[in-house]
């Protein structure tokens, strides 16, 4: 059974920094990951996708890695801004269960 | 244009009845989801649709029923609302076949008093 984990749960930053979220599954057999958004009472924003085949994707600010060896996704934002508040969440792709698992998330202040 | 759209966005009843919501994809996705988000935000998988055909169909009590009339609508049905049932239901699509990338809707807040 798929468990996935998001570290921190909550993190809060002056503007401008830089930051790391993480994300750690237990089973490597995925498909893909895949990073959202949730702003307070919204739905979930797709932001980056990770094929297991691949290491890393960026989207401006956003980039994201995966390391299925060791069971590790980070998603790396640069230069935060308020903006960027919101819950960031982690869902791993299991291909034998063709079925996502999510994270806690991470909630991320930014202030000004 | 709205990808992943679902109704109603609030929902408030009692305990007892029987309510649906319903789900409509416009990406041309062949697979769609349920999805539960707790009052912990939670966030766990119902059910999955591939084409029509359900596909996952995680723990959940048989009074929740979806139906897929077309690849493009999913619909939740639930019978019997307990107060346990008060969450955010979330539907969202992806193409089988890779990269399955997901897309959701804006949810459907279900409050049962």
């Amino acid at each position: 059974k798929q468990e996935v984990t998001q570290i921190p749960a909550a993190l809060s930053v002056p503007e401008g920094e830089n930051l790391v979220l993480n994300c750690s599954f237990t089973d490597s057999a995925i498909y893909n990951l895949q990073w959202f958004r949730q702003d307070p009472g919204k739905g979930l924003t797709s932001l980056l996708l990770i094929q297991s085949s691949q290491r890393e994707q960026t989207s401006g600010r956003l980039n994201a890695s995966l390391d299925k060896s060791s069971g590790r996704s980070t998603l790396y934002i640069a230069a935060s801004q308020p903006g960027d508040s919101a819950t960031y969440l982690c869902a791993a792709l299991n291909t034998n269960a063709g079925k996502s698992t999510f994270g806690d998330g991470t909630t991320l202040t930014v202030k000004p | 244009d709205t990808a992943v759209s679902q109704t109603p966005k609030y929902l408030v009843t009692q305990m007892g009845n029987d309510k649906s919501i319903k789900c409509e994809q416009n990406l041309g996705h062949d697979t769609m989801y349920w999805y539960k988000q707790d009052s912990k935000k939670f966030l766990k998988i119902m059910f999955s649709y591939n084409n029509k055909e359900l596909i996952i169909n995680e723990t959940v009590p048989n009074r929740f029923s979806p139906k897929s009339p077309d690849k493009a609508h999913l619909n939740l049905h639930i019978n019997s609302l307990e107060l346990g049932d008060s969450a955010v239901y979330f539907c969202a699509s992806s193409q089988f076949g890779g990269p399955y990338e997901q897309y959701f809707g804006p949810g459907t807040r279900l409050t049962v008093t």
